[in-house]
């Protein structure tokens, strides 16, 4: 079965930092790889995603994540964060080929201090 | 276009109890999946549903069911309510459930079970 681990569940940031959400998953094909998040008080909705092609994903709102296959990891970055970036953070895998069985991380929650 | 709706927003039950939920995809979407999210667990997937076809399926046990109706409206139960099925349900929607499809997330229904 497959997993997805994200590493740190709360993360405090000053605006213009940069930040780096860390996302392992575990599964031996192909894969499918999402970012969601979910900013207070509204939908989850979908930030970015990767299917196939190039491994650098650029996504909303100046999000990117970068897929390394031979770590298995898919991290969120951005380069200055913004306090309207105040949002829990999901990161997401699926079967490639198949139809939409999704496992998510548990979740970060990221603050941005102003 | 209208977003997905989810009905009630909010339920509190008693154990051994059973409850119905409702979501209402986006108009032309055919693809109605549902996940509980909890802060311990993140979000869980439940089932997918296409055409009113379970076509993918969780490992949560048969006390949750659910059904997608011919205008693709969903529903799910929850039989013999237990403490632990507290959480938020979510339901999303896609247009086929392929996995290019993006899925798009209702407010979710928050379950209490006393």
């Amino acid at each position: 079965a497959q997993s997805v681990s994200q590493h740190n569940h709360h993360v405090i940031l000053s605006e213009a930092a940069s930040l780096e959400l860390g996302c392992n998953y575990s599964y031996g094909g192909t894969v499918n790889l999402f970012w969601y998040v979910q900013y207070p008080g509204q939908h989850l909705q979908l930030l970015l995603k990767y299917f196939s092609g190039d491994p650098l994903v650029k996504g909303i709102k100046g999000f990117e994540a970068e897929f390394i296959k031979s770590k298995f990891s898919f991290n969120l970055r951005k380069p200055s964060v913004q306090w309207s970036d105040t949002a829990e953070y999901f990161c997401a895998v699926s079967n490639s080929g198949g139809y939409q069985k999704v496992t998510f991380g548990i979740g970060t929650k990221l603050q941005v201090i102003p | 276009k209208a977003g997905v709706t989810q009905t009630p927003r909010y339920l509190i039950k008693t154990r051994g109890q059973q409850v119905t939920l409702s979501c209402s995809p986006i108009s032309g979407h055919r693809s109605v999946s549902w996940y509980q999210q909890t802060p311990g667990q993140g979000l869980q997937f439940l089932f997918e549903y296409f055409s009113e076809t379970q076509r993918n399926k969780g490992n949560f046990p048969g006390r949750f069911s659910g059904r997608q109706f011919s205008n693709s409206r969903s529903e799910m139960n929850v039989s013999t309510l237990e403490l632990g099925d507290s959480a938020l349900y979510l339901c999303a929607s896609s247009l086929i459930g392929g996995e290019a499809d993006t899925q798009y997330f209702g407010p979710g229904t928050r379950l209490t079970v006393l």
